[in-house]
């Protein structure tokens, strides 16, 4: 079985400020790990995914994050918020065998941008 | 412009009736989700299928919910009969899964239930 915790329920940023929404996960398996954005009354869009490979995995809109595996962590970055960026963030993990498509989410995190 | 296609987008419904929501997927996908987001439990995976067959519904509510893929366009999720405590927004996502196995989901708007 495999969880996701999403330490912080919301997040407050000044326009222009860094921010990182932090993500952990467990599993017993190999993983591969995704952050969606949601936008109020939308759907879930793909920001990144981390499959395999470059530990530093880059996204739309500027969003980067990185996969730690010994931390057990994929936690998100941007160096500069905009108005825009406001949304609720999940992150989510799934296992890498095939077979194992299915996405377990974390509780989302809320980013609300402060002009 | 490939979506997945969710209908209705809203739906209130009186408690004991049947609701129906369908979703279209991507043209190619082979990989369909359902899913429900509530504030309490946040995006809980209900059913998947791959090539129509389904593969795991024990997030599914047996007694009540029944998801089925009756062709590669079409998914359906039902309720009979509803309760209030099913009023959630039920999200489909649909995916392509291969040899070269990659599991993004794309999701649908949504389908927000209220049931009274």
């Amino acid at each position: 079985a495999q969880s996701v915790t999403q330490l912080d329920s919301q997040v407050p940023v000044f326009e222009e400020a860094p921010v990182e929404l932090r993500c952990n996960y467990s599993s017993s398996v190999s993983v591969y790990l995704f952050w969606y954005v949601q936008y109020p009354n939308q759907g879930l869009q793909l920001l990144l995914k981390y499959l395999s490979g470059s530990t530093l995995v880059k996204g739309i809109n500027g969003f980067e994050a990185e996969f730690n595996k010994s931390q057990t962590s994929f936690h998100l970055r941007k160096p500069s918020v905009h108005i825009s960026d406001t949304a609720e963030y999940f992150c989510a993990v799934s296992d890498s065998g095939f077979g194992n498509e299915k996405l377990t989410f974390g509780t989302g995190t809320r980013l609300t941008i402060i002009p | 412009d490939a979506r997945v296609t969710q209908t209705p987008r809203d739906k209130v419904t009186e408690m004991g009736q049947e609701v129906t929501m369908r979703c279209q997927p991507i043209l190619g996908h082979n990989t369909v989700f359902w899913y429900r987001q509530t504030m309490m439990q946040g995006l809980e995976l209900l059913a998947y299928f791959r090539n129509r067959a389904p593969l795991d519904d024990s997030g599914m509510p047996k007694d009540r919910f029944s998801a089925e893929m009756p062709d590669a366009t079409l998914a359906t999720l039902k309720i009979q009969p509803s309760e209030p405590r099913d009023s959630a927004v039920y999200f489909c996502a649909s995916g392509k899964t291969g040899q070269l196995r990659n599991t993004e989901a794309f999701f649908g708007q949504g389908t927000r239930l209220t049931v009274v």
